[in-house]
């Protein structure tokens, strides 16, 4: 079956670095997406991987290894609108995104 | 670039009812929209997948009959919940892919809060 497993819950300091971990199974893959999503609100786009190694964009930056099915998100300088729900979504050999339940991150000052 | 709008943001409507949601692509052709569903603390629940001018495909479990699918032109899609119920109240979001660009980026609406009472 295809499964996501990541923490369901963070808490980190204003400032600090926090990294996100997402394991994922699925029935083949195209690639893996993060996604922000506040709460009430839709999910946006933060970042895609496609090969292995690290992609940076700004403060966060993803990274993926397709033989261990592993990806994590990485946030640097952490600022109190960062918390949110982090969801990571690989798309699968259909091209349709699997979205597990995210990881709620908790920002304290 | 990119932006992907949802009418209505909220609406209460009694058990019974039919509801229209609409999604629109206000700058870019959309060649694939999504609907998904979202239960407070849950993950995204793929409806289903539509393109433009041609029947969406239902993902197992979801009702074709109850939630109606349009794809009509390449920048709207409606979703109506016919003879709506109080467990269908949940956060509804519509998707889109563009023709061009980063084909692989979806762009998300708003999405809608359906209330049924």
């Amino acid at each position: 079956g295809q499964n996501i497993d990541q923490p369901t819950e963070m808490t980190a300091t204003e400032g600090a670095i926090v990294q996100i971990n997402c394991t994922y199974q699925t029935s083949g893959f195209n690639g893996l997406f993060w996604y922000q999503q506040h709460a009430g609100e839709a999910p946006t786009f933060l970042s895609y991987n496609v090969l292995d190694g690290l992609e940076e964009k700004g403060r966060f930056s993803s990274f993926l290894s397709r033989s261990k099915g592993y990806s994590y998100l990485l946030l640097k300088e952490l600022q109190m609108k960062d918390s949110a729900s982090y969801l990571c979504a690989p798309w699968d050999s259909n091209y349709q995104l699997i979205w597990g339940a995210g990881t709620k991150l908790i920002i304290k000052p | 670039g990119a932006v992907v709008s949802q009418h209505p943001s909220w609406v209460i409507c009694k058990s019974g009812t039919s509801v229209k949601i609409e999604c629109r692509s206000l700058d870019f052709q959309a060649t694939t929209m999504f609907w998904y569903r979202q239960f407070p603390k849950q993950s995204l629940m793929l409806m289903a997948t539509s393109n433009e001018g041609s029947k969406a495909t239902y993902e197992q479990g979801v009702e074709k009959d109850k939630f109606l699918i349009n794809h009509a032109s390449l920048t709207l899609s409606t979703l109506t919940v016919t003879s709506a119920h109080p467990e269908d109240s949940s956060f509804y979001i519509c998707s889109a892919k563009g023709t061009s660009g980063d084909s692989y980026e979806q762009y998300f609406g708003p999405g809608t809060r359906l209330t049924v009472t």
